[in-house]
């Protein structure tokens, strides 16, 4: 059974700092991995998607990053603004034709001014 | 605009009154899916419809009803409500086989049964 894990559960940085969102699956063989950004009382929006034979995904000041074999992803935010505080959840979906999304807990992002 | 609607966005309800959240999108997605959120649990998949007519259980479908009658809508339908599904819901819906697999996500429905 799939098992996406996020790690930290929570983070707090000050403005303008660089950091990286951690995502780690349990079972390799997935189609795609996705993150999604979601703000306090709203639904998620889909932040960026890698296929699983790509290795990175950039939009930006956003670069989320692949490791299949080793069950990883990375988000990296660059510069990051107090917009950016939101929990940030990623969701991988399996082989095998299915469109069923498995997702982590999330990381709970807190951009202080 | 494309988009994937709920109704109601906040809901307060009594243990076994029966309540329908009703979800629609405007894209021409083959595939919908409920899920709910809940604090340490994260989302999980309550059911999904690969097409019309054409449904099937996720992760936590016990207590839930869906209908996928038309194309556009995928109601979730809760016969008897209990306490134990206060949570939050969404609904999300993503064009079968696409190579993006984007899904798109609802705003959510926040039900409380008391």
């Amino acid at each position: 059974k799939q098992e996406v894990t996020q790690i930290p559960a929570a983070l707090s940085v000050p403005e303008g700092e660089n950091l990286v969102l951690n995502c780690s699956f349990t079972d390799s063989a997935i189609y795609n991995l996705q993150w999604f950004r979601q703000d306090p009382g709203k639904g998620l929006t889909s932040l960026l998607l890698i296929q699983s034979s790509q290795r990175e995904q950039t939009s930006g000041r956003l670069n989320a990053s692949l490791d299949k074999s080793s069950g990883r992803s990375t988000l990296y935010i660059a510069a990051s603004q107090p917009g950016d505080s939101a929990t940030y959840l990623c969701a991988v979906r399996r082989q095998g034709g299915s469109e069923k999304l498995v997702f982590g807990k999330g990381t709970k992002l807190t951009v202080n001014p | 605009e494309a988009q994937v609607t709920q109704n109601p966005r906040y809901l307060i309800t009594v243990t076994g009154k029966k309540l329908t959240v009703t979800c629609s999108q405007n894209m021409n997605h083959e595939y919908m899916s409920w899920y709910r959120q809940d604090p340490g649990l994260g989302l999980r998949q309550i059911y999904y419809s690969m097409n019309v007519e054409v449904t099937d259980k996720g992760d936590v479908p016990e207590g839930y009803k869906v209908s996928r009658k038309e194309k556009r809508n995928f109601p979730l339908i809760l016969e008897s409500p209990s306490p134990n599904q206060t949570s939050l819901y969404f609904c999300a819906s993503s064009p079968r086989d696409s190579l993006s697999g984007t899904q798109y996500f609802g705003p959510g429905t926040r039900l409380l049964v008391l």
